[in-house]
């Protein structure tokens, strides 16, 4: 498995600002990747996030909106630009390391983002 | 259409009794995987169990295990001597290949565990 942190762990921002999430992890890893969850709804995957190069996104997300950052095997920042109040979500990095059997994701604490 | 379906928004359980949380999934890939992730209030997300497409076997994990119905598309996570601890959101997830790893998540089920 892997140690994954993330700061901030919550927030309230005013509609218009950006904010910065940071994910650590206590291993180098291939793959990282950043999911939203919508009050009382499922995740949904935002973008994988390359080291080295930009971010892949998933269709409904984009670069101006949720600007990504990996400047290394162990770290990786999501960006919420111009928030709205529907950018009101937990954020949850997560990170596949290597040899897992099945490939299975282990997830930061996520960060629980308020936009008033 | 709903790759992962769970059926169940929620459920209730009495201590120390077995439940099993449903859950259906969609692909026409042979090769894939299927896991179970739990929720607290708390909001990380804890990865329970995981099954592959061509075990043989229903994987287990301590208290939990996996009914994998193949035919079926199936892949129901029961939790046994349910603990007042195993209150939580439980999420079914699916990984097809050619998806870059790429996890797709169910609705998810609330379960409640009462004394």
């Amino acid at each position: 498995s892997a140690v994954i942190s993330q700061k901030p762990s919550r927030d309230i921002c005013q509609r218009g600002t950006s904010l910065t999430i940071q994910c650590q992890v206590d291993s180098q890893v291939t793959m990282m990747f950043w999911y939203r969850q919508q009050p009382g709804q499922s995740l949904t995957l935002i973008a994988t996030a390359n080291q080295g190069s930009e971010a892949t996104y998933e269709s409904g997300f984009v670069i101006d909106k949720f600007p990504i950052s990996r400047p290394n095997l162990t770290f990786s920042t999501l960006t919420v630009s111009n928030m709205s109040p529907e950018d009101s979500s937990i954020y949850l990095c997560s990170v596949e390391p290597p040899g897992q059997w099945g490939g299975e994701q282990y997830f930061g604490p996520g960060t629980r983002l308020t936009v008033t | 259409a709903q790759k992962i379906t769970q059926t169940q928004p929620g459920m209730f359980v009495q201590e120390k009794e077995a439940v099993t949380l449903d859950c259906t999934y969609d692909t026409s890939d042979p090769s894939y995987g299927l896991f179970w992730y739990k929720q607290p209030s708390s909001g990380e997300m804890i990865f329970l169990i995981y099954q592959g497409s061509y075990d043989q076997q229903n994987a287990t994990e301590g208290r939990y295990s996996l009914n994998f119905q193949k035919a079926r598309k199936s892949a129901n996570l029961v939790i046994s001597a349910s603990q007042l601890g195993d209150s939580a959101m439980y999420f079914c997830a699916m990984r097809e290949p050619g998806t870059a790893s790429k996890l797709t998540f169910g609705t998810g089920t609330r379960l409640q565990v009462t004394l």
